[in-house]
């Protein structure tokens, strides 16, 4: 089966840049979406197909997916980003695998 | 508004079976698809299950094919997930998410969540 794999744990100083990773065997072939998870809430988007943001989600939220690796970046990271990230892919056979998820935490 | 609000989550014994519903509003319900995600306390998200919007198409992970069931019923707009034989590792908070307009097997994300329904499977 597909398997997608993400760092436990990123840190980051508020108005800093983070990078978040999602490594699978040749993922630059997929579309990647990111979705961020606040503690006690549901899932939002916030990423789709490698690069475009939903309406409502602020520019600072970018995507790249080239090869095997696909980066959520978050510029001017904030407070209010502190959250776990997960990034899906779609895979023909067993449709939509997460990836084991980043808690970002914002120092 | 898209909402999407999830019921039937509850406390059951091993073997035990349960049905979640998820009543959808806000969005014409028979065009999309829509799947069931779960998250077990501490972990991370697992994809349990999609049904297309006519519903032609019908997929589960290969871990859980032949005990949860998801089915619609567009008439009513809610999506349902029937679940047997439940066992402790089923514990989890259970999501419905809608797929976004490209559909189920065009690499659509799921672009609405749900509150999510807690499952306790325990003696």
């Amino acid at each position: 089966s597909y398997e997608l794999t993400q760092p436990p744990s990123v840190s980051v100083s508020p108005g800093q840049t983070a990078s978040i990773t999602c490594s699978g065997d040749k993922l630059g072939d997929k579309y990647v979406c990111w979705y961020q998870q606040k503690p006690g809430q549901s899932p939002v988007l916030v990423i789709y197909e490698d690069t475009k943001r939903p309406s409502g989600i602020p520019e600072r939220f970018s995507g790249s997916n080239s090869e095997n690796t696909a980066t959520l970046t978050i510029s001017g990271t904030q407070a209010m980003d502190e959250a776990d990230y997960y990034c899906q892919a779609w895979d023909s056979s067993t449709l939509y695998v997460f990836g084991t998820g980043t808690k970002v935490t914002v120092l | 508004e898209v909402q999407l609000v999830e019921s039937g989550g509850g406390l059951v014994k091993p073997g035990g079976s349960l049905r979640l519903s998820c009543a959808a509003s806000g969005f014409t319900f028979s065009s999309y698809s829509m799947n069931w995600v779960r998250q077990a306390p501490g972990k991370g998200l697992e994809w349990v299950s999609s049904i297309s919007s006519s519903p032609t198409y019908i997929n589960s992970a290969d871990s859980l094919k032949g005990r949860f069931t998801i089915s619609r019923d567009n008439a009513k707009n809610s999506l349902y997930l029937q679940m047997n034989s439940l066992r402790a590792e089923d514990t989890a908070v259970y999501y419905c998410a809608r797929v976004g307009p490209g559909g189920l097997y065009s690499g659509s994300p799921l672009d609405y969540w749900g509150q999510g329904t807690l499952v306790t499977v325990s003696s």
